[in-house]
Formats: C-alpha cells, sequence, structure tokens
C-alpha cells in the first residue's frame, strides 16, 4: 500500500489565522482525500483533491474556507483558514488503494488546536 | 439515510482476554465494509475488507465477520494485547462503482486493554 508523509503533526494556532496541511505520498495516486475528525466523532469527508482540476467539496465545506492545492500526483495541500476554536480537530488525508483487496491509506493526522 | 453505529462505544479488558465488537449498517448500495485501527494521534489502518459475498476473514488475532442479510459486522480479537489499545472503526463503501465508492464511517469502539 501508498505510504503517506502528512506535516505537521500537531499545531497550536491562534484564531484568525491559517494554516497549511501537508500530505506526500510515495507514489503517483490519481485521487486524494482529505478528511476532518472533530473528537469523539467519526470522520467526515472535507473535499476529494483532483491533479489538474478543482478540489470537489463535501456539503458543509467551502473552498474558501479549506483551500485545496494538488500542483502534481504526489502531493496536496489543505489550508484551514481564517480559524476559529471550533477548526480544533485531526485533519487526515487518505488515498485510494492500490489493490482492491486494500484499504484506504490514511496519513499520520495534523492534531489542530485553534486558541 | 446511510449510517454506521457501532457498539460499545469503549470498552475495558485485561491483557490475554478477548473481546467482539459491533457494527451495523444502513447502507445501501452496499459495495464493502472494512475494520479501521487507529491508534492514539494517528491515522486509520486497515485490518480487514469484506465484500458481500464474504462472511468471515482473519488477519492474526483479529476475526471480522459480515451477515449481508442482518447488514451486521463483528470484529473479534484474541488474546488481547496492550498494543490492541485503539480505536475500532468500521467504514462501508457505497456501491456506485466507478473509479471511486463513497465511505460512510463509524464512529469507532475505544478500546483499552489494561494489564
Amino acid at each position: 500500500s501508498a505510504v503517506i508523509s502528512q506535516k505537521p503533526s500537531r499545531d497550536i494556532c491562534q484564531r484568525g489565522t491559517s494554516l497549511t496541511i501537508q500530505c506526500q505520498v510515495d507514489s503517483q495516486v490519481t485521487m486524494m482525500f482529505w478528511y476532518r475528525q472533530q473528537p469523539g466523532q467519526s470522520l467526515t469527508l472535507i473535499a476529494t483533491a483532483n491533479q489538474g482540476s478543482e478540489a470537489t467539496y463535501e456539503s458543509g465545506f467551502v473552498i474558501d474556507k479549506f483551500p485545496i492545492s494538488r500542483p502534481n500526483l504526489t502531493f496536496s495541500t489543505l489550508t484551514v483558514s481564517n480559524m476559529s476554536p471550533e477548526d480544533s480537530s485531526i485533519y487526515l488525508c487518505s488515498v485510494e488503494p492500490r489493490i482492491s483487496d486494500y484499504g484506504y491509506t490514511f496519513g499520520s493526522g495534523t492534531r489542530l488546536t485553534v486558541v | 439515510k446511510n449510517q454506521v453505529e457501532q457498539s460499545p462505544q469503549s470498552l475495558i479488558i485485561l491483557e490475554g482476554k478477548n473481546c467482539t465488537l459491533q457494527c451495523n449498517y444502513t447502507v445501501s448500495p452496499f459495495s464493502n465494509l472494512r475494520w479501521y485501527k487507529q491508534d492514539t494521534g494517528r491515522g486509520p489502518v486497515s485490518l480487514t475488507i469484506m465484500t458481500f459475498s464474504e462472511n468471515t476473514k482473519s488477519n492474526g488475532r483479529y476475526t471480522a465477520t459480515l451477515d449481508a442479510d442482518t447488514k451486521q459486522s463483528s470484529l473479534h480479537i484474541t488474546a488481547s494485547q496492550l498494543s490492541d489499545s485503539a480505536s475500532y472503526i468500521c467504514v462501508v463503501s457505497l456501491g456506485y462503482g466507478g473509479a471511486t465508492n463513497k465511505l460512510i464511517f463509524g464512529t469507532g469502539t475505544l478500546l483499552a486493554v489494561q494489564p
């Protein structure tokens, strides 16, 4: 399965600022996914990032708040903009399995605390 | 509404004991069901994946079952170890076909194995 390097692993940010999270995959992948995991909650898909086109956002998430870049087939970034304490969550990137018998691969997550 | 519910929410067992985690889903059309293990501060890691026609699959001390008729799955952990302490997440894929299926995540069962 693919190996994903996600950084930063954690950060504490002031409200009103922005944080960019990076995900690097060790192989080329068509789609990358960004998730949010709020405390005690399940993972919620924020958007799907395709190389060469705009990201597709899920209901409740907008590009102005969570701009995504996908400059090539191995890299993507998610920015959390104009942060408020409600944005405190774990953010994870994920890629599809190369072989259908395998599960989706997830990054190790970014634990964001907004103060 | 497509939902995945897991029980119990949390569980404490003694090292060496067995335990069973439950997952009920109301997802249609169904494609497959995965169990993930998420260690604290890490991304989820796939344990098993089962399609409609499979009713049991093992991965070491982890055995997953699937009853597609009752829409229930279980994850049985044998001879638990301290390293099994984690959140276990049940994930069901919607079967729309095509390159990517939408994932529905359960809220997870938090397992603590005590010495």
